[in-house]
């Protein structure tokens, strides 16, 4: 399995754009970058998944450089129903039977 | 998107007691749920996979026989926590990705319970 590695927490004020970063050195060919959002009391929700180069849509974007080695998660001009722990999850194998392993994740604080 | 629901979203029960948790995929026929456990400030845990018509698959360190688990539809998982203790108390999730997709295909997670144990 892929092992993530994130920040831990970050803040940012109401208004700016968010960029979180994941490593994963270990990332293998067939592997996917997907990211969650979770509140707390409740269950992950999906934002974005991405392969390679640049993924956009209506929430987030998602960028990937070549080696794929790292990803980076923006949020643009976030609010206060941002604030969340955001996961960067690597996908070990294909098939429905592939586990999600979650890392740390980042914490993330809007404040005004 | 494909949802996913978990009854009860909380439950109370007295230590000794067991408590069983249900996970539906209500619009999508799932053959392998997840279920994960989440402590206060914590990351999700993957404890097993829950595979429709055959045994799950546990985590290293997660005991079978405390958290039975029972698969027996394609869009119905259970957890059942036996003989509960305060230790045993946490958020419990599952997830589901529907059935013949592929990993880039994201997966779908309930609600959560909130399992306290006193």
């Amino acid at each position: 399995l892929a092992k993530t590695t994130q920040p831990i927490s970050m803040d940012s004020y109401e208004g700016q754009e968010v960029n979180i970063t994941c490593s994963h050195n270990n990332i293998a060919t067939n592997d996917y970058i997907t990211w969650y959002q979770q509140f707390p009391s409740q269950g992950p929700r999906f934002i974005i998944q991405g392969y390679k180069t640049k993924v956009t849509n209506e929430v987030a974007s998602l960028f990937i450089p070549a080696d794929r080695k790292s990803s980076t998660l923006s949020l643009p001009r976030v609010s206060l129903s941002d604030t969340a722990v955001y996961y960067c999850l690597v996908g070990d194998k294909t098939g429905t039977a592939s586990k999600l392993t979650f890392g740390t994740g980042t914490r993330l604080q809007v404040t005004l | 998107g494909a949802v996913v629901s978990q009854h009860p979203s909380w439950v109370i029960c007295k230590s000794g007691t067991s408590v069983k948790i249900e996970c539906r995929s209500l619009d999508f026929q799932a053959t392998t749920m997840f279920w994960y456990r989440q402590f206060p400030k914590q990351s999700l845990m993957l404890m097993a996979t829950s595979n429709e018509g055959s045994k799950a698959t546990y985590e290293q360190g997660v005991e079978k026989d405390k958290f039975l688990i029972n698969h027996a539809s394609l869009t119905l998982s259970t957890l059942t926590v036996t003989s509960a203790h305060p230790e045993d108390s946490s958020f419990y999730i599952c997830s589901a990705r529907e059935t013949g997709t592929v990993i880039s295909t994201e997966a779908f997670f309930g609600q959560g319970t909130r399992l306290t144990v006193v």
